[in-house]
């Protein structure tokens, strides 16, 4: 069965501190992987759509890699607004995402 | 270009009652899924939809249930509600889950069941 796993669950940060969020997945035949924030109280917001390992996407302070086993979320000089729930979520083939537990990143100013 | 909206945004209801909610996908998508979110279960999959036909289900009961119109708007239904089926209540679109599978997703529906 499809498991996506990410670490650590919660981490804190000082504005500035950079650091990297971890997705691991096992799927056999991944199609996606996918990276999304999410503010409390609302839906998840579309960041990154990555295809193959090697690939690489930037967005501001944000990066997303993809290895055959891992995703990585690099966070460079964040600032207090970065502050929210990062889900991971791969797509395998059947018409849906399979998500992760998230990880709650809180960036102290 | 709108996003993804839902309706109601809040709802209470009492067990055993049943609720509708309601989405509006970006215009042009025509692949809307559910998701069901809560704190021990993070996001979980309960279908999607293309062209008015469920294209896939996830491990829900039957008490669950959807469907799509013509216009690519969708519902579901959820019937006898329990404790449990206190949630966030998403919904996604995409121009077709199997061409594409980016999804945008509304800004959720949160039921309260008491």
């Amino acid at each position: 069965e499809d498991q996506v796993t990410q670490s650590p669950e919660a981490l804190r940060l000082q504005e500035g501190e950079s650091s990297s969020l971890n997705c691991s997945y096992t799927v056999s035949g991944l199609r996606g992987l996918f990276w999304y924030r999410q503010d409390p109280g609302k839906g998840p917001e579309f960041l990154f759509t990555l295809y193959s390992a090697g690939e690489e996407k930037e967005k501001e302070r944000l990066k997303a890699t993809l290895t055959k086993k891992e995703s990585f979320l690099h966070i460079t000089a964040p600032k207090p607004e970065d502050s929210a729930t990062y889900l991971c979520a791969v797509h395998r083939g059947a018409q849906k995402l399979v998500f992760g537990q998230g990880t709650r990143l809180t960036i102290n100013p | 270009k709108a996003g993804v909206t839902q309706t109601p945004r809040y709802l209470i209801k009492t067990r055993g009652q049943q609720v509708t909610l309601s989405c509006s996908p970006i215009s042009g998508h025509r692949s809307v899924s559910w998701y069901q979110q809560t704190p021990g279960q993070g996001l979980q999959f309960l279908f999607e939809y293309f062209s008015e036909t469920q294209r896939n289900k996830g491990n829900f009961p039957g008490r669950f249930s959807g469907r799509q119109f013509s216009n690519s708007r969708s519902e579901m239904n959820v019937s006898t509600l329990e404790l449990g089926d206190s949630a966030l209540y998403l919904c996604a679109s995409s121009l077709d889950f199997r061409a594409g599978p980016t999804q945008y997703f509304g800004p959720g529906t949160r039921l309260t069941v008491l």
